[in-house]
Parts: C-alpha cells; sequence; structure tokens
C-alpha cells in the first residue's frame, strides 16, 4: 500500500535557521516523491519532485531509498517560506499526500 | 490562478441529502483529481479519472461517487450526507495519467453539512 508519513504537525524556526521537514513513505515499487506547498490563502501547488533533483527556493530535498525518506531542506529558513507543507507520492495511478507539516519562520 | 475551477466554493446542506460538486480542469489536461480534507486529516484521496475512465480509488465512500465527462470536466457526487461529511474537497488536474506528472489544484469547496 502507498503510504506517506510527515511526523511533525508543526515546525517553528527563527529566520536564519535551518529547515528540515520530514517525509517517510511506503511504496513497493519505483517511487516518485514531490513536495507540494500552500502558502495563506493560496492553492496548493508543486513545490519540487525527487526526479528534476533542483533547487526551488532555496529549499533542496533527497530521495533516500534505503531510509525511504524523503526529507525537504533548507539551510537559511525566510519568513515568506511559512506555509503548509505536503510530501506526496506518485504511484499506481494514485496521488497520496501526507498530512502536512506547518512552517512558521518567526522574525 | 492554477486554471483549476471548482464550483460552488461554499456549499451548507442538511444530513441525508445529495450534492453534486463539478470540477473543470486545465485546458488540455486529461487527468482529474479529488481529494478530502477534513481537519487534522490532511488530503484523503478519493478517485482518480484519466480522459473519462476511472484510474484508480483510494477511501471512497460507498455513498460518494464521481464521473468525468466528454468535455473532461469532472463531478463528485456525495449521497446520504452525513455531518461526518462536512470537509473542504479538492479537485486537482493533470496534463496526462502517468506518474512525475505535476498535479495543479483548484481552490477547493467547502461542505457544510448540518
Amino acid at each position: 500500500a502507498q503510504r506517506v508519513t510527515q511526523p511533525e504537525k508543526l515546525l517553528s524556526v527563527f529566520k536564519g535557521a535551518p529547515v528540515e521537514l520530514k517525509c517517510n513513505y511506503s511504496y513497493s515499487g519505483s517511487p516518485e516523491l514531490f513536495w507540494y506547498v500552500q502558502y495563506s490563502r493560496q492553492r496548493l501547488q508543486l513545490l519540487l519532485r525527487h526526479i528534476s533533483r533542483e533547487s526551488i527556493k532555496g529549499f533542496t530535498a533527497d530521495l533516500n531509498k534505503g531510509e525511504t525518506s524523503f526529507h525537504l531542506k533548507k539551510p537559511f529558513a525566510q519568513e515568506e517560506d511559512s506555509a503548509m507543507y505536503y510530501c506526496a507520492l506518485s504511484g499506481s495511478d494514485k496521488l497520496i499526500f501526507g498530512t502536512g507539516t506547518r512552517l512558521q519562520v518567526f522574525p | 490562478d492554477s486554471g483549476v475551477t471548482q464550483t460552488p466554493k461554499h456549499l451548507i446542506t442538511a444530513t441525508g441529502q445529495r450534492v453534486t460538486l463539478r470540477c473543470s480542469p486545465r485546458s488540455g489536461d486529461l487527468s482529474v483529481y479529488w481529494y478530502q480534507q477534513s481537519l487534522d486529516q490532511g488530503l484523503q484521496f478519493l478517485i482518480h479519472y484519466y480522459n473519462g475512465e476511472e484510474r484508480a480509488k483510494g477511501n471512497i465512500l460507498e455513498r460518494f461517487s464521481a464521473q468525468q465527462f466528454p468535455d473532461l470536466h469532472s463531478e463528485l457526487n456525495l449521497s446520504s450526507l452525513e455531518l461526518g461529511d462536512s470537509a473542504l474537497y479538492f479537485c486537482a488536474s493533470s496534463l496526462t495519467g502517468v506518474r512525475n506528472t505535476e498535479a495543479f489544484f483548484g481552490q477547493g469547496t467547502r461542505l457544510t453539512v448540518v
């Protein structure tokens, strides 16, 4: 079965601090992982995908198949990063989301 | 604006009633996904349609059904509504049904069952 786990509901940091939002997954096949973000009063939108191996807005995420993880990282958080972040897994014609982590960045 | 349109934005109805939620995907997108978001539940996958055909089902109740029409818009029908069905219902569309395709979300329909 496909499953995505985001253990933290809320992550609070100060501006300039490093950020790591955790995501673990369960999938028997070859997973495709994404991070989606929802800023206040905006729609859910794609932040990055593992296959692109890119950095978006300073965020990166590496797929670790051994640990079945796809953690989202940023070395220096900014106030504008405050948002709801969802990890998602695509497979078997399903796009499954975790429960989300709210990131609060304080000035 | 993602190009995905959901109507209505808000809906208030009584228990036992039936409602229809509508989703118009982005132009050219063949896939439509439906999700339910309840308090503290995250986005629960309900169903995926691709070019008019059902592709995958999630934890969708038997009281719920969906379809995708030839013009690719989709409807989610919720019947015999219960208080617990109150939630935000999202649809998303993507260009294809294959993996690693970005999904674009609508603004959601907030359903309140009283």
